[in-house]
């Protein structure tokens, strides 16, 4: 089955900085791959996915990288703000609407 | 708005208890999951269901069963509560390609 990697498993980083976490997948059928964000004490949102067919997709200061060849995919913040302070997890699924197969998580801290 | 809703945000049980854990979403999904997260593993996935009185097996199934008895409500059952079993319980279900989670239950088995 599907095995996704992450890591750092904890970063932190100066305010204005960037960030980035890094999540490799093991099945080569996955085709679709969404990044989620979860504040203390809070569910798990999307905040930004990213499917097969394209490489890079960026939203505001967020942008994810796909590189199929070597199953992994990235999550750039930049202009890192205190409020992006959370655990993000990355995910991989291979079907629409199908069961996701998380990664075990990156608790981001932005320094003020 | 979808919104999913969790029976309990906290519940202590004792071990060997059964206990019930409620789903209920309002957006008519036909795929509905249930994980278990803790910390350094991330979510994982118990079991899942894209229909009525179907359920599938997920990666952790040991010691879970469900019941999807009506579109809108999938329940997770722990027959006989193990102190391995305290975790946060996290349901979800899926429009389009996106999950989206119920506020969770932090479940303590003693």
């Amino acid at each position: 089955g599907e095995n996704v990697e992450q890591h750092p498993s904890t970063l932190s980083v100066q305010e204005g900085d960037s960030a980035v976490i890094k999540c490799t997948y093991s099945d080569s059928a996955s085709n679709y791959f969404p990044w989620y964000k979860q504040e203390l004490g809070k569910r798990p949102q999307l905040i930004i996915d990213i499917r097969s067919n394209v490489g890079e997709k960026k939203d505001q200061r967020i942008a994810v990288t796909l590189n199929k060849t070597a199953k992994h995919f990235s999550l750039h913040i930049t202009e890192t703000q205190p409020e992006d302070s959370a655990v993000y997890f990355c995910a991989a699924s291979k079907q629409y609407g199908q069961n996701f197969v998380f990664g075990p998580g990156t608790r981001l801290s932005v320094l003020p | 708005d979808v919104k999913v809703t969790q029976s309990s945000r906290y519940l202590v049980k004792r071990t060997g208890e059964k206990v019930f854990l409620e789903c209920v979403q309002d957006m008519d999904h036909e795929n509905m999951f249930w994980y278990r997260q803790d910390p350094g593993l991330g979510l994982r996935l118990i079991y899942f269901s894209y229909d009525v009185k179907m359920k599938e097996k997920g990666d952790i199934p040991e010691g879970y069963s469900v019941s999807r008895e009506k579109k809108e409500r999938f329940s997770l059952i722990l027959e006989s509560a193990s102190t391995n079993q305290t975790s946060m319980y996290l349901c979800a279900t899926t429009a389009s390609y996106e999950q989206y989670f119920g506020p969770g239950t932090r479940l303590t088995v003693t």
